[in-house]
Protein backbone atom coordinates (compact mmCIF):
# COMPACT_ATOMS: atom_id res chain seq x y z
CA UNK A 1 0.00 0.00 0.00
CA UNK A 2 1.14 3.01 -0.71
CA UNK A 3 2.07 5.58 2.26
CA UNK A 4 -0.69 7.89 1.02
CA UNK A 5 -2.94 7.31 -2.04
CA UNK A 6 -5.55 9.62 -3.99
CA UNK A 7 -7.69 9.65 -6.78
CA UNK A 8 -6.00 11.40 -9.49
CA UNK A 9 -8.99 12.69 -11.39
CA UNK A 10 -9.65 14.43 -13.02
CA UNK A 11 -12.90 15.63 -11.36
CA UNK A 12 -15.03 17.99 -13.55
CA UNK A 13 -17.78 19.73 -11.73
CA UNK A 14 -20.12 22.43 -13.03
CA UNK A 15 -19.87 26.34 -10.99
CA UNK A 16 -21.87 25.68 -7.72
CA UNK A 17 -21.22 21.52 -6.81
CA UNK A 18 -20.58 20.16 -3.93
CA UNK A 19 -17.20 18.05 -4.45
CA UNK A 20 -15.15 15.57 -2.26
CA UNK A 21 -11.86 14.15 -2.49
CA UNK A 22 -10.36 11.28 -0.44
CA UNK A 23 -7.04 10.52 0.75
CA UNK A 24 -5.60 7.40 2.44
CA UNK A 25 -2.83 7.16 4.24
CA UNK A 26 -0.94 4.07 5.24
CA UNK A 27 1.12 4.66 8.97
CA UNK A 28 -1.55 4.62 11.31
CA UNK A 29 0.50 6.85 13.78
CA UNK A 30 0.34 9.77 11.44
CA UNK A 31 -1.50 12.41 13.85
CA UNK A 32 -1.35 15.31 11.39
CA UNK A 33 -2.39 15.83 7.88
CA UNK A 34 -2.90 18.68 5.22
CA UNK A 35 -4.31 19.37 2.13
CA UNK A 36 -2.28 21.37 -0.11
CA UNK A 37 -3.56 23.18 -3.33
CA UNK A 38 -1.18 23.06 -6.33
CA UNK A 39 -2.19 25.48 -9.35
CA UNK A 40 -0.72 24.44 -12.57
CA UNK A 41 3.31 24.96 -13.12
CA UNK A 42 2.96 26.42 -9.99
CA UNK A 43 4.30 25.84 -6.01
CA UNK A 44 1.97 24.34 -3.54
CA UNK A 45 0.49 26.68 -0.97
CA UNK A 46 -0.69 25.66 2.22
CA UNK A 47 -5.01 25.17 2.39
CA UNK A 48 -6.16 23.39 5.37
CA UNK A 49 -5.05 21.60 8.56
CA UNK A 50 -6.54 18.77 10.03
CA UNK A 51 -5.50 17.29 13.16
CA UNK A 52 -8.25 15.99 15.02
CA UNK A 53 -11.72 15.08 13.42
CA UNK A 54 -12.20 17.60 11.19
CA UNK A 55 -12.25 21.80 10.34
CA UNK A 56 -13.72 24.16 8.19
CA UNK A 57 -12.84 27.01 6.64
CA UNK A 58 -15.54 28.92 4.21
CA UNK A 59 -16.56 26.77 2.12
CA UNK A 60 -13.99 23.93 2.73
CA UNK A 61 -14.18 21.19 5.41
CA UNK A 62 -11.18 18.77 6.21
CA UNK A 63 -12.62 15.44 7.54
CA UNK A 64 -10.34 12.91 9.50
CA UNK A 65 -11.56 9.37 9.79
CA UNK A 66 -8.45 7.37 11.60
CA UNK A 67 -10.19 4.49 11.99
CA UNK A 68 -10.37 3.81 8.12
CA UNK A 69 -7.25 6.14 8.13
CA UNK A 70 -8.37 8.27 5.55
CA UNK A 71 -8.77 12.19 5.06
CA UNK A 72 -11.35 13.86 2.87
CA UNK A 73 -11.68 17.18 1.53
CA UNK A 74 -15.26 18.88 0.57
CA UNK A 75 -15.48 21.63 -1.23
CA UNK A 76 -19.47 23.75 -1.20
CA UNK A 77 -20.07 25.74 -4.04
CA UNK A 78 -17.33 25.43 -6.21
CA UNK A 79 -16.13 28.62 -8.30
CA UNK A 80 -14.24 28.71 -11.15
CA UNK A 81 -10.74 29.40 -9.20
CA UNK A 82 -11.27 26.28 -7.37
CA UNK A 83 -9.59 24.93 -10.31
CA UNK A 84 -5.94 22.85 -9.16
CA UNK A 85 -4.75 19.96 -7.99
CA UNK A 86 -5.35 19.02 -4.55
CA UNK A 87 -2.16 17.40 -2.41
CA UNK A 88 -3.03 15.36 -0.03
CA UNK A 89 0.21 15.20 3.01
CA UNK A 90 0.89 13.23 5.79
CA UNK A 91 4.24 14.20 8.16
CA UNK A 92 5.99 11.72 10.05
CA UNK A 93 5.03 11.80 13.42
CA UNK A 94 6.46 14.65 15.84
CA UNK A 95 8.68 15.82 12.75
CA UNK A 96 8.99 18.31 9.98
CA UNK A 97 11.15 16.41 8.63
CA UNK A 98 9.55 14.11 6.39
CA UNK A 99 6.48 14.70 4.51
CA UNK A 100 4.84 12.38 2.10
CA UNK A 101 2.89 13.83 -0.78
CA UNK A 102 -0.22 12.08 -2.50
CA UNK A 103 0.17 12.30 -6.12
CA UNK A 104 -2.53 14.94 -6.36
CA UNK A 105 -6.46 14.93 -7.06
CA UNK A 106 -7.12 17.33 -10.12
CA UNK A 107 -10.13 19.43 -9.99
CA UNK A 108 -11.92 21.61 -13.17
CA UNK A 109 -14.96 23.71 -12.51
CA UNK A 110 -16.57 24.45 -15.67
CA UNK A 111 -19.18 27.26 -16.18
CA UNK B 1 7.63 40.22 1.36
CA UNK B 2 7.99 36.77 2.66
CA UNK B 3 9.39 34.32 0.15
CA UNK B 4 11.26 31.55 -1.24
CA UNK B 5 13.20 32.35 -4.41
CA UNK B 6 14.78 29.76 -6.42
CA UNK B 7 17.27 29.98 -9.65
CA UNK B 8 17.36 29.30 -11.88
CA UNK B 9 13.49 29.05 -12.57
CA UNK B 10 13.96 26.86 -16.21
CA UNK B 11 17.71 25.11 -17.46
CA UNK B 12 18.15 23.20 -20.40
CA UNK B 13 21.60 21.55 -19.75
CA UNK B 14 23.48 18.54 -21.28
CA UNK B 15 24.60 15.25 -19.14
CA UNK B 16 27.31 15.49 -16.90
CA UNK B 17 27.66 19.41 -16.80
CA UNK B 18 27.71 20.42 -13.27
CA UNK B 19 24.71 22.55 -12.04
CA UNK B 20 23.54 24.51 -9.09
CA UNK B 21 19.89 25.67 -8.17
CA UNK B 22 20.32 28.31 -5.79
CA UNK B 23 17.40 29.10 -3.33
CA UNK B 24 17.39 31.32 -0.77
CA UNK B 25 14.34 32.19 1.85
CA UNK B 26 13.90 35.34 3.64
CA UNK B 27 11.84 34.36 6.69
CA UNK B 28 14.50 33.29 9.38
CA UNK B 29 13.60 29.78 8.77
CA UNK B 30 15.24 26.68 10.35
CA UNK B 31 14.26 24.08 8.14
CA UNK B 32 14.75 23.85 4.22
CA UNK B 33 14.24 21.12 1.84
CA UNK B 34 14.13 20.04 -1.64
CA UNK B 35 11.79 18.74 -3.81
CA UNK B 36 11.44 16.74 -7.27
CA UNK B 37 8.03 16.65 -8.88
CA UNK B 38 7.34 14.60 -12.14
CA UNK B 39 4.27 13.45 -13.32
CA UNK B 40 2.23 10.37 -11.60
CA UNK B 41 5.08 10.33 -8.71
CA UNK B 42 3.77 13.52 -7.08
CA UNK B 43 6.31 15.31 -4.70
CA UNK B 44 9.61 13.71 -3.37
CA UNK B 45 11.92 15.17 -0.99
CA UNK B 46 15.75 15.16 -2.12
CA UNK B 47 17.26 16.56 0.85
CA UNK B 48 16.41 18.19 3.71
CA UNK B 49 18.17 20.71 6.25
CA UNK B 50 17.31 21.29 10.15
CA UNK B 51 19.29 24.66 10.52
CA UNK B 52 23.02 25.63 9.79
CA UNK B 53 24.95 22.81 9.14
CA UNK B 54 22.63 20.15 9.62
CA UNK B 55 21.56 18.48 6.45
CA UNK B 56 20.19 14.90 5.74
CA UNK B 57 18.73 12.56 2.51
CA UNK B 58 15.35 11.86 1.72
CA UNK B 59 13.65 9.83 -0.62
CA UNK B 60 15.58 10.57 -3.16
CA UNK B 61 18.97 11.71 -2.55
CA UNK B 62 21.10 10.13 -5.26
CA UNK B 63 22.86 12.12 -7.79
CA UNK B 64 22.26 15.37 -5.86
CA UNK B 65 24.38 17.23 -3.17
CA UNK B 66 23.46 20.40 -0.97
CA UNK B 67 24.73 22.46 1.43
CA UNK B 68 23.47 24.94 4.07
CA UNK B 69 26.49 27.52 4.83
CA UNK B 70 23.92 30.17 6.14
CA UNK B 71 20.59 29.71 7.15
CA UNK B 72 18.83 31.86 4.66
CA UNK B 73 20.30 30.10 1.49
CA UNK B 74 19.88 26.17 0.63
CA UNK B 75 21.54 25.29 -2.99
CA UNK B 76 20.76 21.78 -4.65
CA UNK B 77 23.75 20.81 -6.34
CA UNK B 78 23.65 18.17 -9.52
CA UNK B 79 27.32 16.79 -9.53
CA UNK B 80 27.24 15.26 -13.53
CA UNK B 81 23.48 16.13 -13.83
CA UNK B 82 21.39 12.74 -16.15
CA UNK B 83 18.46 12.99 -17.97
CA UNK B 84 16.14 10.82 -15.10
CA UNK B 85 17.07 14.20 -13.47
CA UNK B 86 14.42 16.01 -15.54
CA UNK B 87 12.32 17.13 -13.08
CA UNK B 88 10.64 20.40 -11.70
CA UNK B 89 12.20 21.22 -8.61
CA UNK B 90 10.43 23.19 -5.83
CA UNK B 91 12.76 24.25 -2.36
CA UNK B 92 10.80 25.04 0.47
CA UNK B 93 11.44 26.06 4.05
CA UNK B 94 9.86 26.51 7.37
CA UNK B 95 9.78 27.32 10.89
CA UNK B 96 11.01 24.71 13.59
CA UNK B 97 9.03 26.40 16.50
CA UNK B 98 7.42 23.56 19.35
CA UNK B 99 8.23 20.47 19.50
CA UNK B 100 4.82 18.54 20.44
CA UNK B 101 3.23 16.98 17.57
CA UNK B 102 1.17 19.78 16.90
CA UNK B 103 3.40 22.31 16.56
CA UNK B 104 6.63 20.18 14.80
CA UNK B 105 5.23 20.57 11.61
CA UNK B 106 4.50 24.06 10.85
CA UNK B 107 3.28 25.20 7.48
CA UNK B 108 5.78 24.64 4.65
CA UNK B 109 6.25 27.80 2.17
CA UNK B 110 7.51 26.60 -1.52
CA UNK B 111 9.92 27.96 -4.29
CA UNK B 112 8.29 28.97 -7.56
CA UNK B 113 10.25 26.18 -8.69
CA UNK B 114 12.66 25.18 -11.50
CA UNK B 115 11.97 23.45 -14.68
CA UNK B 116 15.14 21.60 -15.31
CA UNK B 117 15.42 19.48 -18.62
CA UNK B 118 18.66 16.99 -19.09
CA UNK B 119 19.40 16.04 -22.46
Amino acid sequence: RKEVEQDPGPFNVPEGATVAFNCTYSNSASQSFFWYRQDCRKEPKLLMSVYSSGNEDGRFTAQLNRASQYISLLIRDSKLSDSATYLCVVPYTGTASKLTFGTGTRLQVTL
Amino acid sequence: EAQVTQNPRYLITVTGKKLTVTCSQNMNHEYMSWYRQDPGLGLRQIYYSMNVEVTDKGDVPEGYKVSRKEKRNFPLILESPSPNQTSLYFCASSSNRGSDFLSSYNEQFFGPGTRLTVL
